[in-house]
């Protein structure tokens, strides 16, 4: 059974980088899925971010501020979400999540993340 | 512009059904989604990926108890004999070449 765990530190500091990793265990990043990021402010919905496939095709949300990559390791069997240029809007719980054609599949645990000095 | 339109809260009582609802912008009533739900301090989970046809297919381990339909551009979700761990945030979501969309989102209430 595929499961997905994030991890990443839990502060950052204003106009600083934000970094989180997703492990994908019980299957193969290099599946035919795509893989995910979405965040969620503190009282709010959900919000896509980015997504990988592991050709190395990604798509981002055009509505970001804050500048976002996401990438992926093979040999690791993870991928990972790097925000420059953090600010408080940025405060969050980030999930990482499997995408099968368009749909959200399945979700990790989520990590928060708080921006601030 | 791909819109997915929920409203904010619902509610129902302890052992009733209850029917929610996901409206898919003017253009996009063929469109699929998805429904997810969130309970309190957790991660959402994937409940249903339901079709304009009202098709549907549900994720592991979901009971029978969640259904989905569709009429037009109404997105249904059906919850059955509800339990109090279904108080939660329900989320519909779909997508359009590269692009997700969530909806607002649904707080459900059980009375």
């Amino acid at each position: 059974q595929v499961q997905l765990q994030e991890s990443g530190p839990g502060l950052v500091k204003p106009s600083g980088t934000l970094s989180l990793t997703c492990a994908v265990s019980g299957g193969s990043i290099s599946s035919s899925n795509w893989w995910s990021w979405v965040r969620q402010s503190p009282g709010k919905g959900l919000e896509w971010i980015a997504e990988i496939h592991h050709s190395g095709n990604t798509n981002y949300n055009p509505s970001l501020k804050s500048p976002v990559t996401i990438s992926l390791d093979k040999s690791k069997n993870q991928f990972s979400l790097t925000l420059t240029s953090v600010t408080a809007a940025d405060t969050a719980v980030y999930y990482c999540a499997r995408v099968d054609a368009g749909c959200y599949n399945l979700w990790g645990q989520g990590t928060l993340v708080t921006v601030s000095s | 512009q791909l819109v997915l339109t929920q409203p904010p809260s619902a509610s129902a009582s302890l052992g009733a059904s209850v029917k929610l609802t996901c409206t898919l912008s003017s253009g996009h009533n063929m469109y699929s989604i998805a429904w997810h739900r969130q309970q309190p301090e957790k991660a959402p989970r994937y409940l249903m990926k339901l079709n304009g046809d009202g098709s549907h297919s549900k994720g592991d381990g979901i009971p029978d108890r969640f259904s989905g339909s569709s009429s037009g551009a109404e997105r249904y979700l059906t919850i059955s004999s509800l339990q109090s761990d279904d108080e939660a945030d329900y989320y519909c979501q779909t997508w359009y070449g590269s692009v997700r969309v969530f909806g607002g989102g649904t707080k459900l209430t059980v009375l």
